[in-house]
C-alpha cells in the first residue's frame, strides 16, 4: 500500500525554526514528486510547491518562494518542509501528497494525514 | 489566491443529484486535465476524480466528472449523508507553472 506518514503536531513561538517530515512507503520514493499543501484554519487548499526526491529538484509556488525550504533524504524515504523563522501567519495544517501521473496528466494521491503547526507567543 | 472558482456551497436531500462547477482559464483547465478532491471534516483531502472523469479504485460511480473548455463540473448522484464534505477542483496552470486548487465547495445533505 502506498502511504505517506507525516510527523506530529508542533507548537512554536514566532521567530523559531521548524522542520516537519513526510515519510513515504510502498513505492519507489525516488521516482515520484512530493508536493506540500497548506490549509490555514477554516480556509481552502494552497499548493506550496513540489520536490523530486530522486535529485531534489524543487519548484516553489511564487507565494511561498523564500518563505519555506523543501528538501528530501532519499536514504530514508522522507521529504521535509522547513521554516527558518516562523510567523503567526504560518499557523496551519500542512499536507504532503505524492504526484501520480499518466502521460502528461497528473494528480496527487495519496495524501499524508497532515501536520498541524501552531505559532503563538 | 485561488484561480479556479467554485460556488461556496451546495446542498441537496438524500437521493438527489448535486452538481458543483469549477471555472478556470485557458492556462489551467483549458489546457490541462482536472482533478477533484474531497475532504471529510477533520481529515486529509482525498482524490475523488482524476483526468477529468476517471474514478480511483474504491470511489463509487455516484461521483462523476466532466470538462468543457475552461470549466469543469462534479456531479454527485444519489446523495448520501456521508457525502457531506468540502470538494475542491484542481489543475496544473501553465502560466503559473504550478498546481492550482479551486476555492472549495461545502456540500450539505439536508
Amino acid at each position: 500500500e502506498v502511504q505517506l506518514v507525516q510527523s506530529g503536531a508542533e507548537v512554536k513561538k514566532p521567530g523559531e525554526s521548524l522542520k516537519i517530515s513526510c515519510k513515504g512507503s510502498g513505492y519507489s520514493f525516488t521516482s515520484s514528486w512530493i508536493a506540500w499543501v497548506r490549509q490555514m484554519p477554516g480556509k481552502g487548499l494552497e499548493w506550496m510547491g513540489i520536490i523530486y526526491p530522486g535529485d531534489s529538484d524543487t519548484r516553489y509556488s511564487p507565494s511561498f518562494l523564500g518563505q519555506v525550504i523543501m528538501s528530501a533524504d532519499k536514504s530514508i524515504s522522507t521529504a521535509y518542509l522547513q521554516w527558518n523563522s516562523l510567523k503567526a501567519s504560518d499557523t496551519a495544517m500542512y499536507y504532503c501528497a505524492r504526484r501520480d501521473s499518466s502521460g502528461n496528466q497528473s494528480w496527487f494521491d495519496p495524501w499524508g494525514q497532515g501536520t498541524l503547526v501552531t505559532v503563538s507567543s | 489566491q485561488s484561480v479556479l472558482t467554485q460556488p461556496p456551497s451546495a446542498s441537496g436531500t438524500p437521493g438527489q443529484r448535486v452538481t458543483i462547477s469549477c471555472s478556470g482559464s485557458s492556462s489551467n483547465i483549458g489546457s490541462n486535465t482536472v482533478n477533484w478532491y474531497h475532504q471529510l471534516p477533520g481529515t486529509a483531502p482525498k482524490l475523488l476524480i482524476y483526468s477529468n472523469n476517471q474514478r480511483p479504485s474504491g470511489v463509487p460511480d455516484r461521483f462523476s466528472g466532466s470538462k468543457s473548455g475552461t470549466s469543469a463540473s462534479l456531479a454527485i448522484s444519489g446523495l448520501q449523508s456521508e457525502d457531506e464534505a468540502d470538494f475542491y477542483c484542481a489543475a496544473w496552470d501553465d502560466s503559473l507553472n504550478g498546481y492550482v486548487f479551486g476555492t472549495g465547495t461545502k456540500v450539505t445533505v439536508l
